[in-house]
């Protein structure tokens, strides 16, 4: 059975600075997404990662997956307020679209 | 184009009832996927329909039903409502099935509340 975890679980952190999130999976998957909610909201896709190795980057944001390690991160930079969310990692692990999520990350950046 | 449409956008039932949630893809896409988010489980998947047929399901009761439509609109349905059953409903739709990547979109999901 397919497990993900995430941590931490919960990150308070000031404006500009830096952190990483990390998301394990048990079993080999070539698909790796990962996902922002903000709160009572839905879920805004904002990587997707296919191949060992793959490093993606928006903004501030930068994810990266080791398919060896089973690991991405999703490193953020100078951090600003409007990145409070929670960030979810989910992979694919048979045929079709069935994602297994992380427990996600609460993000809170403080001013 | 228009997104992923669900409704109704929040419910109220009491137990022992049962509910009836819609969703509306993406136009083309044929894939319809169902997950249910609780603070206490995260997201589970219960669901997956492509093509009118169920691709896959997630470890969920009997009591959790769904279908998809030739027009690949989608209904889940959960009869005799638990209060564990309260959750928000979310529904995602991809173009296609299959081993190759398909992105997913997500609706705004359904808020359920079971008194």
């Amino acid at each position: 059975e397919l497990k993900v975890e995430q941590n931490p679980l919960f990150l308070s952190m000031q404006e500009g600075k830096n952190y990483t999130i990390y998301c394990n999976y048990s079993t080999t998957s070539d698909r790796l997404y990962w996902y922002r909610q903000d709160p009572g909201k839905s879920l805004e896709s904002l990587f997707v990662l296919l191949s060992n190795g793959a490093v993606k980057q928006e903004g501030r944001l930068m994810a990266s997956l080791d398919t060896k390690a089973r690991l991405s991160t999703l490193h953020i930079t100078a951090a600003v307020h409007d990145l409070s969310a929670t960030y979810f990692c989910a992979v694919v692990s048979k045929a079709g679209n069935m994602l297994t999520f992380g427990g996600g990350t609460r993000l809170m950046v403080k001013p | 184009k228009a997104g992923v449409t669900q409704t109704p956008r929040y419910l109220i039932k009491t137990r022992g009832q049962q509910v009836t949630l819609s969703c509306s893809p993406i136009s083309g896409h044929r894939s319809v996927s169902w997950y249910q988010q609780t603070p206490g489980q995260g997201l589970q998947f219960l669901f997956e329909y492509f093509s009118e047929t169920q691709r896959n399901k997630g470890n969920f009761p009997g009591r959790f039903s769904g279908r998809q439509f030739s027009n690949s609109r989608s209904e889940m349905n959960v009869s005799t409502l638990e209060l564990g059953d309260s959750a928000l409903y979310l529904c995602a739709s991809s173009l296609a099935w299959g081993d190759t990547y398909n992105e997913q979109f997500f609706g705004p999901g359904t808020r359920l509340t079971v008194l």
